[in-house]
Parts: structure tokens; C-alpha cells; sequence
């Protein structure tokens, strides 16, 4: 079965850029939620997606949006970049919102 | 604030020894817990869940984890670490006023000496 995929595996971008990170979830899942690693801490929440609707907000600025798909599919955007916007950025989906979340390999994200 | 504390940045052992890995967390309602897995290059597996019932809940690889409501704690153990064991390790909450959201611990990294 194939698991959580993420796109693109690594991403370099400038300060005031926009970036767009895309998720598949497992088949038959229909949450997907966002989280943004740093070095050397645990995930934090950004947003929860379910049946295309947002269901959770972690705090993060506006300047990080995301949306979900008819398919499941997701998507999460990120304007005006800054350099400490640099972060590993997990998607996870879920059968549903309370289950336990499995986790795509992950976006690498560089902000110079 | 809800939060998820691991209490160990970084653990080493060598192979055979036991381990045990602290994590508490703090919310007086109900909570899923999970410990998660980072091998070195790899994503973040599940190890093991608990949502109810048994608070003994056995994982891969031979973890295991209790849980004890009094203590706000969620350890996870295995009685004999082997070199593969090697990875960091998170532990998780899904606090029930919170949706899906989990909240993650800082992690421990684990080293086991061949």
C-alpha cells in the first residue's frame, strides 16, 4: 500500500517568496493535517483538513494557508518567506480526525 | 497550556540494556497517546497508540508503553535495545477539546552501542 507522499523532497527559496508544498494521504483517508519540524524539536500542528473543510489552526501567521481536495489531496502555501519559515514541513492523514495520524517522508524547505 | 514533555534529550545504551522513555503530558480531560519513531533518513513511524481500554498497549519491534492517568504518563519500555533500535523518539497527544491536533514532545534521541 502506498503510504503519505509528499512534494517536491527538497525546496531552496529566497526571503518574500511563495512556496507551495503538495500531499497525497493514503487512500481512503480523508484528514490531512500539517506540521512544521525544526531541528532538534518535535512537529508542531500548522492545520487540519477534513472533508476538505479546515478543522484546526496551530499558531502559525497568516501567511500560511492550505486547502484540501475533492480527492484528499492537499495543498499548503506559505507567502512572503521568511528565513526562519526554514523547516521540515510533514503532512499526515488519518482515516478520520481523531485517529492516529500517519506521516509522508516530508518537505525539506530552505530559506536563504 | 496543553503540552507533551519528554524528559530525556538524549539516551545511550548498549545493546541488551533496558530501556525506558519518559513522557508526561498536562490536560485533566481525555487523550489519545502515541510514540512515534524517527530511524536516521527515514519519516516518522508509529510505534504504538493508546486511545482506551488496556493501558498496557504493546507496539512494534517489542515497545511497549503504559499509561497512568494518575501520573499524567505515557513511558515508553523495552527490555532489550538492540544497535536498529537507534532513531529518535517522540511521544504525542490527541487531547480531546483539541480535534485532530496532536501535540508532540521535544524527543529523544537514542543511541545504542553495538
Amino acid at each position: 500500500d502506498a503510504g503519505v507522499t509528499q512534494s517536491p523532497t527538497h525546496l531552496i527559496k529566497t526571503r518574500g517568496q511563495q512556496v507551495t508544498l503538495r500531499c497525497s494521504p493514503i487512500s481512503g483517508h480523508k484528514s490531512v493535517s500539517w506540521y512544521q519540524q525544526v531541528l532538534g524539536q518535535g512537529p508542531q500542528f500548522i492545520f487540519q483538513y477534513y472533508e476538505k473543510e479546515e478543522r484546526g489552526r496551530g499558531n502559525f501567521p497568516d501567511r500560511f494557508s492550505a486547502r484540501q481536495f475533492p480527492n484528499y489531496s492537499s495543498e499548503l502555501n506559505v507567502n512572503a518567506l521568511l528565513l526562519g519559515d526554514s523547516a521540515l514541513y510533514l503532512c499526515a492523514s488519518s482515516l478520520l480526525r481523531h485517529n492516529e495520524q500517519f506521516f509522508g517522508p516530508g518537505t525539506r524547505l530552505t530559506v536563504l | 497550556a496543553q503540552s507533551v514533555s519528554q524528559h530525556n534529550h538524549h539516551v545511550i545504551l548498549s545493546e541488551a540494556a533496558s530501556l525506558e522513555l519518559g513522557c508526561n503530558y498536562s490536560y485533566g480531560g481525555t487523550v489519545n497517546l502515541f510514540w512515534y519513531v524517527q530511524y536516521p533518513g527515514q519519516h516518522l513511524q508509529l510505534l504504538l497508540k493508546y486511545f482506551s481500554g488496556d493501558p498496557l498497549v504493546k507496539g512494534i519491534k517489542g515497545f511497549e508503553a503504559e499509561f497512568i492517568k494518575s501520573k499524567f504518563s505515557f513511558n515508553l519500555r523495552k527490555p532489550s535495545v538492540q544497535w536498529s533500535d537507534t532513531a529518535e523518539y517522540f511521544c504525542a497527544g490527541q487531547m480531546d477539546n483539541q480535534g485532530g491536533k496532536l501535540i508532540f514532545g521535544q524527543g529523544t534521541e537514542l543511541s545504542v552501542k553495538p
